[in-house]
């Protein structure tokens, strides 16, 4: 099956510094890489995602790129404030396998005022 | 909007009870997921079904059986709760579309503590 890595599992910035976490995954057949923010104590909530045919995506200060070549993917932060402190996972998903995602360990934000 | 609903937040039960853990979505999703979050573990995934009374076997079923009877409730079961099963549950769904991905949607999790 996929194994997905992500790293760092800890990251501090200061506000207003960009944060960037990464990911990699092994099986080629993935084809879907959602990113999920969960503040303390709530649920996982998407907040962006990337497909296969698609090298970068934006949504204002967020930004995930994909390498396939690679097997690497990354999420970018910019600007980021105090309300960006959160986990974040990473997934991916293999192409007609019923959306099973495989998550990352999750990489823990602190972005200091 | 999506709405996942487990129906507790938090839970104790004791070493060797059967303990239910329920969830219910309101999008007439085919697929639905439980998964055990630890800290430094991300999340596992424990079982999963693609559609009323199927079940697959995620990476982590020891201990653990689901059911699912109706389309909307999936129901994950510990058969004989031990503590090395305290951790934090968590529910998603998300709908079956064989050629496009779809992302999940999480409920707010489920704190199982076993005494």
């Amino acid at each position: 099956g996929e194994n997905v890595e992500q790293h760092p599992s800890t990251l501090s910035v200061q506000e207003g510094d960009s944060a960037v976490i990464k990911c990699t995954y092994s099986d080629s057949a993935s084809n879907y890489f959602p990113w999920y923010k969960q503040e303390l104590g709530k649920r996982p909530q998407l907040i962006i995602d990337i497909r296969s045919n698609v090298g970068e995506k934006k949504d204002q200060r967020i930004a995930v790129t994909l390498n396939k070549t690679a097997k690497h993917f990354s999420l970018h932060i910019t600007e980021t404030q105090p309300e960006d402190s959160a986990v974040y996972f990473c997934a991916a998903s293999i192409k007609n396998t019923g959306n099973q995602f495989y998550f990352g360990t999750g990489t823990s934000l602190t972005v200091i005022p | 909007d999506v709405k996942v609903t487990q129906s507790s937040r938090y839970l104790v039960k004791r070493t060797g009870e059967k303990v239910f853990l329920e969830c219910v979505q309101d999008m007439d999703h085919e697929n639905m997921f439980w998964y055990r979050q630890d800290p430094g573990l991300g999340l596992r995934l424990i079982y999963f079904s693609y559609d009323v009374k199927m079940k697959e076997k995620g990476d982590i079923p020891e201990g653990y059986s689901v059911s699912r009877e109706k389309k909307e409730r999936f129901s994950l079961i510990l058969e004989s709760a031990s503590t090395n099963q305290t951790s934090m549950y968590l529910c998603a769904s998300t709908s079956l579309r064989i050629s496009i991905n779809q992302p999940q949607h999480f409920g707010d999790g489920t704190r199982l503590s076993i005494l």
